[in-house]
């Protein structure tokens, strides 16, 4: 199984700032394989990014992600404050399928 | 657009069989060439892939479910179903349905139900 983990845990930001989150796997993925979600309470998560880099129809272009390898990350380069949420990267491996990040909780500052 | 709806039985007693539908509308689940997903989530957040079939019948799982899981598709329904055996209070979840996005292999999730919570109580 792959793992995923996810930092940091918490991230307290202000509107307007700009958030890194980084999520690394335990071994090398292909980059079509990463996949980065929004999450906010009481929701389904929503799709950012697929294939590492590409952002999903309707995702506004201050989400933005990057990466290779075992290191992947997700930047919003100016925080609104409907971005506040929780948010997950996942990976697709044709052995055993998908897993998922344990999180990232951006929250206001 | 695509839109998923879940159902369920609201509490299911340990040891018993948990049975989840999802409506799909705005697509033709057996005509699609789209990967239809259980996904679920505990009470600590972490989510938790179940299991995929594909628009043929095709079926993968989670290996640690594959045991307990089966997905089916009901294409004259246009609704795909998951059973899960012999729950636990472990199996205490809200279940997501969620179809593959535009990602290669359905790589992704790129629609989703609103979720639906399971108790496992007795």
């Amino acid at each position: 199984e792959i793992v995923l983990t996810q930092s940091p845990d918490t991230l307290s930001l202000s509107p307007g700032e700009r958030a890194t989150l980084s999520c690394r796997t335990s071994q090398t993925i292909s980059n079509t394989y990463l996949a980065w979600y929004q999450q906010k309470p009481g929701q389904a998560p929503r799709l950012l990014i697929y294939a590492a880099a590409s952002r999903a129809p309707g995702i506004p272009d201050r989400f933005g992600g990057s990466g290779s390898g075992t290191d992947f990350t997700l930047t919003i380069s100016r925080l609104e404050p409907e971005d506040f949420a929780v948010y997950y990267c996942q990976q697709y491996d044709v052995s055993v399928g998908f897993t998922f990040g344990p999180g990232t909780k951006v929250d206001i500052k | 657009q695509v839109q998923l709806q879940e159902s369920g039985p609201g509490l299911v007693k340990p040891s018993e069989t948990l049975s989840l539908t999802c409506a799909v509308s705005g697509a033709s689940i057996g005509s699609s060439s789209y990967y239809w997903n259980w996904v679920r989530q505990s009470a600590g957040k972490r989510l938790e892939w179940i299991g995929r079939i594909y628009s043929n019948g095709r079926t993968t799982y989670n290996p640690s479910l594959m045991s307990r899981a089966t997905i089916s598709l009901d294409t004259s329904r246009n609704h795909f179903s998951l059973t899960l055996k012999s729950v636990t209070a472990a199996d205490t979840a809200v279940y997501y349905c969620a179809r593959g996005g535009a990602c290669f292999g359905g790589a992704c999730f790129g629609f989703w139900g609103q979720g639906v919570a399971v108790p496992v109580s007795s």
